[in-house]
Order: structure tokens, then C-alpha cells, then sequence
């Protein structure tokens, strides 16, 4: 079964950048299919960020991309979340997700971390 | 970018009822539509994907229709635990894009 666990800071301060790693288990992230993260501010909807092959190809959401960061680290089967520059707009629930097509970029998301609040104040 | 618009916002219904939930789209995203369920202080549930296929796991109760720039969540009889909230999301071009949701509530 396929697990996802978002890992990070809870507070970030304004100007500053929120990083965010997501741990699988598994699956080997190298062998295939595609990771993305997705936010939910408080009471909100959901925003997709961005996505990284297991190759390290990356989609990015435009409204984001100048501050957006998406990387792979396969030796420790994770994927991380860059994003500078943060203000109070960015407070959120992030989740990282596997999206469901083996081959395809940019498809539904069949399996999701539990999701982590990140709060940007000073 | 597509915009996903789901109606209505709030959907009052009884356990046992039948409910009917509508997500359109600004432009055509073909049968390239995903349903999600989300209950409080969880993550998304995948429900539907390619606008008619239910997930694995994912209870008969549940079908998806539509395509093109129309798509409709049924729930045939609502069981307690399916009053959440409900996101669509198109996947057929970049950026992938979310509807704003509907609540499900008693």
C-alpha cells in the first residue's frame, strides 16, 4: 500500500520560504507515476502547486511558478516543496498526492499524504 | 486556464435520498474529470476519474456522468457517512484546476 507523510516547519515567517518534504513508502518513487503537491487554505478550496516526474520533469502551476520549487530526492524516496517569498496568502494545508496514471502527467490523485498546516507570520 | 464551477454550493439532503451534484466547465476538458470527497480534517478522496469510473473501493452508490463541459456526481441513497464536502477537478490541460466544491449536509 502506498503511504505519503508531509513533513515540515508549522510557522514560517513573512518574506522567508516554506519547505516542505513528503515521505513515501511503498513504492519506489524512481520506478514511475507522478507527485504533486496541492494547498487548501483554512475554510477554502483546493490549489494545485505543482508536479515532478520520477524522472524530474516538473509542472508548475503559473500563478506560482517564479516561486516555486518542486525537487526529488530518490535515495531517500521523497519529494519536496520550495516555495519563496511566502506571505499570509500562503497559509495552508499542503498536501502531497501520487497522481494516478503510471506514464501520463497530469491526471486525478488516487493516493494523498494527510496534509500539514503551514502558517506564514511573524 | 479552465475554471471548474460546481453548483450548488450547499446541498441539503436526508440519509436515503438521492442527491445530484453539477460541475461544469469553461471550456471543454473531454471525459478528463476526477471527483474527490472530503471530510473534515482529511485529505481529498478519490472517487470518480475519466468523468465515469468509480476508484477502487469506491461504493456502487456513486456514479459519475458527463463530458465535455458538463458532469454530474450521483449518490443513489446517502449514507451517514457520505455528508462531506465534494471538489471536481479537470486534468485534461495545465494547470489542473479544482472546482470550488459543494457541502453536502443534512
Amino acid at each position: 500500500q502506498v503511504h505519503l507523510q508531509e513533513s515540515g516547519p508549522g510557522l514560517v515567517k513573512p518574506s522567508e520560504t516554506l519547505s516542505l518534504t513528503c515521505i513515501v513508502s511503498g513504492y519506489s518513487i524512481s520506478s514511475g507515476y507522478f507527485w504533486g503537491w496541492i494547498r487548501q487554505p483554512p475554510g477554502k478550496g483546493l490549489e494545485w502547486i505543482g508536479t515532478i516526474s520520477h524522472s524530474g520533469d516538473t509542472y508548475y502551476i503559473p500563478s506560482l511558478k517564479s516561486r516555486v520549487t518542486i525537487s526529488l530526492d530518490t535515495s531517500k524516496n521523497q519529494f519536496s516543496l520550495k516555495l519563496n517569498s511566502v506571505t499570509a496568502a500562503d497559509t495552508a494545508v499542503y498536501y502531497c498526492a501520487r497522481e494516478q496514471d503510471i506514464s501520463v502527467a497530469g491526471t486525478s490523485f488516487d493516493y494523498w499524504g494527510q496534509g500539514t498546516l503551514a502558517t506564514v507570520s511573524s | 486556464e479552465k475554471v471548474m464551477t460546481q453548483s450548488p454550493a450547499t446541498l441539503s439532503v436526508s440519509p436515503g435520498e438521492r442527491a445530484t451534484l453539477s460541475c461544469r466547465a469553461s471550456q471543454s476538458v473531454n471525459n478528463n474529470l476526477a471527483w474527490y470527497q472530503q471530510k473534515p480534517g482529511q485529505a481529498p478522496r478519490l472517487l470518480i476519474h475519466a468523468a465515469s469510473t468509480r476508484a477502487s473501493g469506491i461504493p456502487a452508490r456513486f456514479s459519475g456522468s458527463g463530458s465535455g463541459t458538463e458532469f454530474t456526481l450521483t449518490i443513489s441513497s446517502l449514507q451517514s457517512e457520505d455528508f462531506a464536502v465534494y471538489y471536481c477537478q479537470q486534468y485534461n490541460n495545465w494547470p489542473l484546476t479544482f472546482g470550488q466544491g459543494t457541502k453536502v449536509e443534512i
